[in-house]
């Protein structure tokens, strides 16, 4: 099956403590994105990356950091600087950049304990 | 600043009925276009497109309608069933630059038997 696919489904994050959420995606796409979706909210963009070895901050880049080494695979980190991450958190990737269609994975919903 | 909003936050249709999401944008460089459907705790899945060279889109079930001059998109669903469920967005994005993708907050569509 192609598609992308995001892990864990729940996370759950220690005050202080770093976390990564993982997005792999087996379609060959050049472009990845991070989204993050609160409550009655459209998605905004956290990073994104039109290129292996590069990536950009999108609106709400503070307190997260990405890599890119891989085509297939765009790891968020949440850090203990992001004051308020509970959210739920969507990867998405496009053939090229934004100007295609941007195809979604399953989602990874943080909670802080 | 640019913005893609939603008429109405929830739409209750019978089972069988026909469905009409609206969506109003404000970017008049905008040319393309996608809708989306998000059922709960599931990451968007795509369900139609639309460039600006076309006012209608038709595909199973669902077609897309633009029109620019009042800067206004719409997505029919027929005969909706109860699978149709789900939040409905729409999001917009003006082509051939680094522009992103913007997503208005989406539509709530409850279908009751």
């Amino acid at each position: 099956d192609g598609g992308i696919t995001q892990s864990p489904k729940y996370l759950f994050r220690k005050e202080g403590q770093n976390v990564t959420l993982s997005c792999e995606q087996n379609l060959n796409h050049d472009a990845m994105y991070w989204y993050r979706q609160d409550p009655g909210q459209g998605l905004r963009l956290i990073y994104y990356s039109q290129i292996v070895n590069d990536f950009q901050k999108g609106d709400i880049a503070e307190g997260y950091s990405v890599s890119r080494e891989k085509k297939e695979s765009f790891p968020l980190t949440v850090t203990s600087a992001q004051k308020n991450p509970t959210a739920f958190y969507l990867c998405a990737s496009s053939i090229s950049g934004f100007g295609e269609t941007q195809y979604f994975g399953p989602g990874t919903r943080l909670l802080v304990l | 600043g640019e913005s893609v909003g939603l008429h109405l936050p929830t739409l209750s249709v019978q089972e069988g009925d026909n469905s009409i999401i609206n969506c109003a944008y404000s970017n008049s460089a905008s040319d393309y276009f996608i809708w989306y459907k998000q059922e709960s705790g599931k990451g968007p899945q795509f369900i139609i497109d639309i460039r600006s060279n076309m006012d209608k889109r038709q595909g199973q079930r669902v077609t897309v309608l633009l029109n620019k001059t009042v800067k206004h998109l719409s997505l029919q669903i027929a005969a909706t069933q109860p699978g149709d469920s789900a939040v409905y967005f729409c999001a917009e994005i003006a082509t051939g630059g680094y522009n992103k993708l913007i997503f208005g907050a989406g539509t709530r569509l409850a279908v009751h038997p």
